[in-house]
């Protein structure tokens, strides 16, 4: 069974567009994130959900909203499209013990190409 | 602030050799979690191993070793009898005890030679 699923796998797309990642993990976990790999592979936050509340959002542009309607699901809508937005995105799942962030779970990844 | 370095972009191994992967980060944290993580050209992020700093013994699983150096700040990998398959690229993390944040180092892209 997937642990961490996301859709769609590679999403190519004109400038300008407006587009969405689903992400859903069944773990159980209570915090989900979104991370951007970029072409040279360096990874970085974007946002973090807890119980479906927002805990951390990075320096992302408004452009990017992600909306998680419940804990096992934080989608990732991106509007106005732009060049520097082709990348990879993950998402992860984790489940916090004492308040230690333990291992994170991450999706397949979606290769996003702007045209 | 929470930073993760590896100094080491690229690194190549004979099949069946060792290789050692290092990490040095930076926290005034006392409690936390050490990671390495594997990125195959599938592009999966795959967990390799885990280490809790209160923990003095380090981490093993299998073919793959830390060795965590809490005083140093150091927590480097090693892998015993490379295979092709541990063809990835390597990125080591850092997870503080609040925030639900974690910090990833830029990563070792490692080729196995056959």
């Amino acid at each position: 069974d997937t642990a961490v699923s996301q859709t769609p796998k590679y999403l190519v797309t004109q400038m300008g567009n407006d587009k969405s990642i689903k992400c859903e993990q069944n773990l159980g976990h209570d915090t989900m994130y979104w991370y951007k790999q970029d072409s040279k592979k360096f990874l970085k936050i974007m946002f973090s959900y807890n119980n479906k509340e927002l805990i951390i959002n990075e320096t992302v542009p408004n452009r990017f909203s992600p909306k998680s309607p419940d804990k096992a699901h934080l989608n990732l809508h991106i509007n106005s499209l732009e060049l520097g937005d082709s990348a990879v995105y993950f998402c992860a799942s984790s489940q916090d013990f004492k308040g230690l962030t333990d291992t994170q779970y991450f999706g397949p990844g979606t290769r996003l190409t702007v045209l | 602030a929470q930073t993760v370095t590896q100094s080491q972009p690229e690194m190549s191994v004979q099949e069946a050799e060792t290789v050692t992967l290092s990490c040095t980060y930076d926290t005034s944290e006392s409690n936390y979690y050490l990671f390495w993580y594997k990125q195959p050209p599938s592009r999966q992020m795959i967990l390799v191993i885990r280490q809790e700093a209160y923990k003095q013994q380090n981490a093993t699983e299998n073919r793959f070793s830390v060795n965590f150096q809490k005083a140093a700040k150091s927590f480097s990998l090693k892998i015993s009898d490379s295979q092709l398959g541990d063809t990835a690229m390597y990125f080591c993390a850092f997870s503080k005890n609040t925030g639900n944040q974690f910090y990833f180092g830029t990563g070792t892209s490692l080729t196995v030679i056959p």
